[in-house]
């Protein structure tokens, strides 16, 4: 089973600041990564596939990069509505495993 | 937009037998592998199981491998996990994904969970 290990598990941030999650698989899932951001109450939401590709009706302000074992979230203005939890995903292989998620919260 | 809608969630003790529903509108449902993601309370997310498009394969987790069944009824254009030999670890919120045309494994919808609880 791939280990998705995500760091750090909490990151505050200002509004308006730029966030930097990170993912890290236990061996290399190519570029099959997934992100989804989660707020409190709700489902999970998909952010990006394919490491960079930003799904439909996502703000340009989410990229993602990485290929292999690291890969990296990048909010690049903070928003209020970006307060929330985000999970990695790597599809690659079966078992489908998640990291276990950072919260982003407000600084 | 996508529409998708759990029920089947509940009280059950350690041992018994739940089944899942997951009602699917507003797109069409032959042509998508669909999954179940389940989250523990206060826990992060877990895959529990895959179904392709056609029904043809079905993956699951390693937790759940021989008591959870993933099916699909298209005439219905629904998707059902029956869970047997339930353990107190089972007890989550189970969300039904839909997945992206190409890969099936990336979830694009979600509907809004059911929460099983498996307590005596």
């Amino acid at each position: 089973e791939i280990v998705m290990t995500q760091s750090p598990a909490t990151l505050s941030v200002s509004p308006g600041e730029r966030a930097t999650l990170s993912c890290r698989a236990s061996q290399s899932v190519s570029s099959n990564l997934a992100w989804y951001q989660q707020k409190p109450g709700q489902a999970p939401r998909l952010l990006i596939y394919g490491a960079s590709t930003r799904a439909t009706g996502i703000p340009a302000r989410f990229s993602g990069s990485g290929s292999g074992t690291e890969f990296t979230l990048t909010i690049s203005s903070l928003q209020s509505e970006d307060f929330a939890v985000y999970y990695c995903q790597q599809y690659n292989y079966w078992p489908l495993t998640f990291g276990g998620g950072t919260k982003v919260e407000i600084k | 937009e996508v529409q998708l809608v759990e029920s089947g969630g509940g009280l059950v003790q350690p041992g018994g037998s739940l089944r899942l529903s997951c009602a699917a509108s507003r797109f069409t449902f032959n042509s998508y592998a669909m999954s179940w993601v389940r989250q523990a309370p206060g826990k992060g997310l877990e895959w529990v199981s895959t179904i392709s498009a056609g029904g043809g394969g079905t993956y699951y987790a390693d937790s759940v491998k021989g008591r959870f069944t993933i099916s699909r009824d298209i005439s219905k254009n629904t998707l059902y996990l029956q869970m047997n030999s339930l353990r107190a670890e089972d007890t989550a919120v189970y969300y039904c994904a839909k997945g992206l045309a190409a890969p099936g494994q990336v979830f694009d919808y979600w509907g809004q969970g059911t929460l099983v609880t498996v307590s005596s």
